[in-house]
């Protein structure tokens, strides 16, 4: 059966330092690749998307990568602040050309100031 | 303001008795998606719309109904609520397939 998995332990770091968390995913293919921040009792909010034919994708202090053979993409967070500390979902969409999104079970994040 | 927005955002109720939640976007999005995020098990996607009149199932459709008469809105209907639909319930809407969700705030619902 298809399985998302993100690091499910939280993971502290020092404010400055960069954050790197993990999903990685069997028995599926998707087309593209989301990153999702989501704050206690709100709604996920976009962070980054990236398709199944590109390697890397960058937006200010964030980094995706996405690695189809090892069915792995990393996200990076360089000069963490403490506002970063948040839950951060990974999602996978768009296989055999649906609407239909897989979503992994979130890394808790907290930058210690 | 582009946003999602749902009601009710909490619900206490009983066994049996029928509620709809209901869903809108203002941002003229095509695609729409119900999902239940449960502790441990993260977002599971319940229906979604590709437009008007026209819906699929995700991977947790059993006991939800939807329907998409107009393109603002796409509200959740359960017949028969049970206990184990007591979660948290999102909404969220894309402008095309491979674009990013925007989700609404969130409805906290409760079976007893």
């Amino acid at each position: 059966s298809q399985k998302i998995e993100q690091n499910s332990e939280a993971l502290n770091i020092q404010e400055g330092k960069t954050a790197t968390l993990t999903c990685n995913y069997t028995n599926y293919s998707p087309a593209y690749l989301q990153w999702y921040r989501q704050d206690p009792g709100r709604g996920p909010v976009f962070l980054l998307l990236i398709r199944e034919n590109e390697k890397e994708k960058r937006k200010e202090r964030l980094k995706v990568t996405f690695d189809t053979t090892l069915k792995q993409s990393l996200f990076h967070i360089t000069a963490s602040q403490p506002a970063d500390s948040a839950t951060y979902l990974c999602a996978l969409g768009g296989a055999s050309g649906t609407y239909k999104y897989i979503f992994g079970t979130g890394t808790r994040l907290k930058v210690l100031a | 303001e582009a946003q999602v927005t749902q009601n009710p955002r909490y619900l206490i109720t009983v066994t049996g008795k029928k509620l709809t939640v209901t869903c809108s976007q203002n941002m003229n999005h095509e695609y729409m998606s119900w999902y239940r995020q449960d502790p441990g098990l993260g977002l599971r996607q319940i229906y979604y719309s590709m437009n008007v009149e026209a819906t699929d199932k995700g991977d947790v459709p059993e006991g939800y109904k939807v329907s998409r008469k107009e393109k603002r809105n796409f509200p959740l209907i359960l017949e028969s609520p049970s206990p184990n639909q007591t979660s948290l319930y999102f909404c969220a809407s894309s402008l095309k397939r491979n674009y990013e969700q925007y989700f609404g705030p969130g409805t906290r619902l409760t079976v007893t």
